[in-house]
């Protein structure tokens, strides 16, 4: 069964610096990796995802992810935070051999942007 | 706005009782999946259902229930509630063949038994 860890709980940067959020997976084949963005009280909103191909993702505000399949990794990053980057982000595989097509998600790690 | 309508948004219940939330999928999406959302639990998959069949199932207990109508739209049912139910339930939808398309959320319905 596929997996996710998110070894960090929380993740705190000034804003202008660059940030980093960490995910590594598990799964029996080729993965199919996902970023969601959660604000308080919101729903989960897609950033970016990796499917195959290129190993640099770019998505949505300016973030991006590098998947490294020997690490088996997928972290989040972006250039130059911004405080309204603070929120709560999870890392997702699915696993396309299985069945459903189910996410499954990592803990979450808690970002904060400070000024 | 992903498209993802979920209804109440809110809900007090008392243990024991029984609750129904609702969920309509973006306009032409067939699959539509569940989630619970807890402190202690993070995001854990409950079930998927694909244009009215269940695909998926995951940590659903036998307490909960869903289906999906011919409208395409679902419902989950949660019986005999307990105070752990308590969480924050998702649905989701995506249109996407093949897995390779990501869910898009609703805002989420937030049920507190006490």
């Amino acid at each position: 069964a596929q997996s996710v860890a998110q070894p960090e709980d929380q993740v705190n940067v000034a804003e202008g610096n660059p940030l980093t959020v960490k995910c590594t997976y598990s799964v029996s084949g080729n993965p199919y990796l996902f970023w969601y963005v959660q604000y308080p009280n919101r729903g989960l909103q897609f950033l970016l995802k990796y499917i195959t191909g290129d190993n640099l993702v770019k998505g949505s505000y300016g973030f991006e992810a590098e998947f490294n399949k020997s690490q088996t990794s997928f972290h989040l990053k972006k250039p130059s935070a911004l405080v309204s980057d603070s929120a709560l982000y999870f890392c997702a595989v699915r696993d396309p051999m299985e069945y459903g097509n189910k996410l499954v998600f990592g803990a979450g790690t808690i970002l904060r942007v400070k000024s | 706005d992903s498209g993802v309508t979920q209804t109440p948004k809110h809900l007090i219940t008392a243990t024991g009782q029984r609750v129904t939330l609702r969920c309509s999928p973006r306009s032409g999406d067939l699959s539509v999946y569940w989630y619970q959302q807890s402190l202690d639990q993070g995001l854990q998959f409950l079930i998927q259902y694909y244009n009215g069949e269940e695909r998926a199932k995951g940590n659903i207990l036998e307490r909960f229930s869903a289906q999906q109508f011919p409208d395409l739209h679902s419902e989950l049912n949660l019986s005999s509630l307990e105070l752990g139910d308590s969480a924050l339930y998702f649905c989701a939808s995506t249109g996407l063949a093949g897995g390779t398309g990501e869910l898009f959320f609703g805002e989420g319905s937030r049920l507190t038994v006490l």
